[in-house]
């Protein structure tokens, strides 16, 4: 069964940093794209970073661009997402997702973790 | 990217249909047979329902389906059923140099 469990959120202040983690069991996790998602309070889905297997290749919305780093360690089966220099806007429930296949981008999301919340005020 | 678009609301009574516009670009959802559908209850983590414009992950209803034209993909929820009230969003691949884009979302009523 595919678990994926993040951890790491909480409330930071603006220009403030984060480190997310998401612990992931289930699968072959060297061989798997992952994904950051992120939702903010009644908002829509937004995608946020996606890194290859191997963590060579990444990609990142436009608005986190030049702030946020996204990163795994194969070792741990662990993806991480390093936010520097927060905003308000970044307020969002954080999901970490896995697609079906071991492509180099996740393009589907059959598999979420649960989420964890990170609040930046204004 | 920017976001696809998709109505606020859509209704229906039980036992009807309802279908969800998803319109994009011909960068993304007109130019790939990769777009998803997403059902999101209040409180709940996102759940796939339909991927590559018409298929369906095992364990979701017939009831659901997708399709596409052009720039616009679709949604239809046939039957509707009280359990099919939620937030669906659609998602579609960008190119392989590019995270894909989610839709605006849309907040399915049963009547």
């Amino acid at each position: 069964e595919v678990l994926l469990v993040e951890s790491g959120g909480g409330l930071v202040q603006p220009g403030g940093s984060l480190r997310l983690s998401c612990a992931a069991s289930g699968f072959t996790f060297s061989s798997y794209a992952l994904a950051w998602v992120r939702q903010a309070p009644g908002k829509g889905l937004e995608w946020v970073s996606s890194i290859s297997g191997s963590g060579d290749i990444t990609f990142y919305a436009d608005s986190v661009k030049g702030r946020f780093t996204i990163s795994r360690d194969n070792s741990k089966n662990t993806l991480y997402l390093q936010m520097n220099t927060l905003r308000a806007e970044d307020t969002a429930i954080y999901y970490c997702a896995k697609d079906f296949t071991n492509g180099r981008l996740v393009v589907y999301v059959p598999y979420w973790g649960q989420g964890t919340l990170v609040t930046v005020p204004s | 990217q920017s976001a696809l678009t998709q109505p606020p609301s859509a209704s229906g009574s039980p036992g009807q249909s309802v279908a969800i516009s998803c319109t994009g670009t011909s960068s993304d959802v007109g130019a790939y047979n990769f777009v998803s559908w997403y059902q999101q209850h209040p409180g709940k983590v996102p759940k796939l329902i339909i991927f590559e414009v018409s298929k369906r992950p095992s364990g979701v209803p017939d009831r659901f389906s997708g399709s596409k034209s052009g720039n616009t993909a679709s949604l239809t929820i046939s039957g509707l059923q009280a359990e099919d009230e939620a937030d669906y969003y659609c998602s579609s691949y960008a190119g392989s140099n590019n995270l894909g884009v989610f839709g605006t979302g849309t907040k399915v009523t049963v009547l």
